[in-house]
């Protein structure tokens, strides 16, 4: 199975900062990629799919880019209302889909 | 508008089976797949078995041999069970609408947290 490996596990930031999270690949996935934010007590939401593309009602302070095996997401300026785990996972391997151990944003 | 639907127990006992129905609206089963995963406590998401539009299925190997997914198309529901649960299988289970592998999982069922405790 494809491996993905997110990092760092937790992060503390504030209002306004610009935040990098990475999601990288065991194999190359293309760009098969999807990130995912979940809230507490809520399903998972999806914000980007095709390692890039913005899924619709996303704000535009939400990018990904990456290709193969390495791909980030970034917020450009995390409002109060981010703060959230944000799983990746490849959709590359479609009848063995995998999912990162997931990312904790964190109110500094 | 899409909807996904999840009815099933909170409490399974030890090496007892798992079954939850996911009714599915604004979409028909006959044109879209639905996936099923899992978040155990704490930890990430896992993904467990699709059915397709025609019927077929696929499954996590870890799971192949205590898994079936199967559907009513005409009822829009999707029944996923699980055998021989243990503790570590205590989580939260979602399905999803499939979209296309390039799309990812955009509609989610609410979930459905299953504690597995005697």
């Amino acid at each position: 199975n494809i491996v993905m490996t997110q990092s760092p596990k937790s992060m503390s930031m504030s209002v306004g900062e610009r935040v990098t999270l990475s999601c990288k690949a065991s194999e190359n996935v293309g760009t098969y990629v999807s990130w995912y934010q979940q809230k507490p007590e809520q399903s998972p939401k999806l914000l980007i799919y095709g390692a890039s593309n913005r899924y619709t009602g996303v704000p535009d302070r939400f990018t990904g880019s990456g290709s193969a095996t390495d791909f980030t997401l970034t917020i450009s300026s995390v409002q109060a209302e981010d703060l959230a785990d944000y799983h990746c996972g490849q959709s590359y391997s479609y009848r063995a889909l995998t999912f990162g151990a997931g990312t904790k944003l964190e109110l500094k | 508008q899409v909807q996904l639907k999840q009815s099933g127990p909170s409490l399974v006992q030890p090496s007892q089976s798992l079954s939850i129905t996911c009714t599915v609206s604004g979409f028909s089963l006959t044109s879209y797949g639905v996936h099923w995963v899992r978040q155990s406590p704490g930890k990430g998401l896992e993904w467990l078995g699709v059915i397709w539009r025609g019927g077929s299925t696929d499954y996590n190997a870890a799971f192949m041999s205590r898994l079936s997914i199967t559907k009513d198309n005409s009822k829009s529901q999707v029944f996923f069970k699980m055998n021989s649960l243990q503790a570590d299988d205590t989580a939260i289970y979602y399905c999803a609408k499939d979209d296309g592998n390039y799309v990812g999982f955009a509609y989610w069922g609410q979930g459905t947290l299953v504690t597995v405790s005697a």
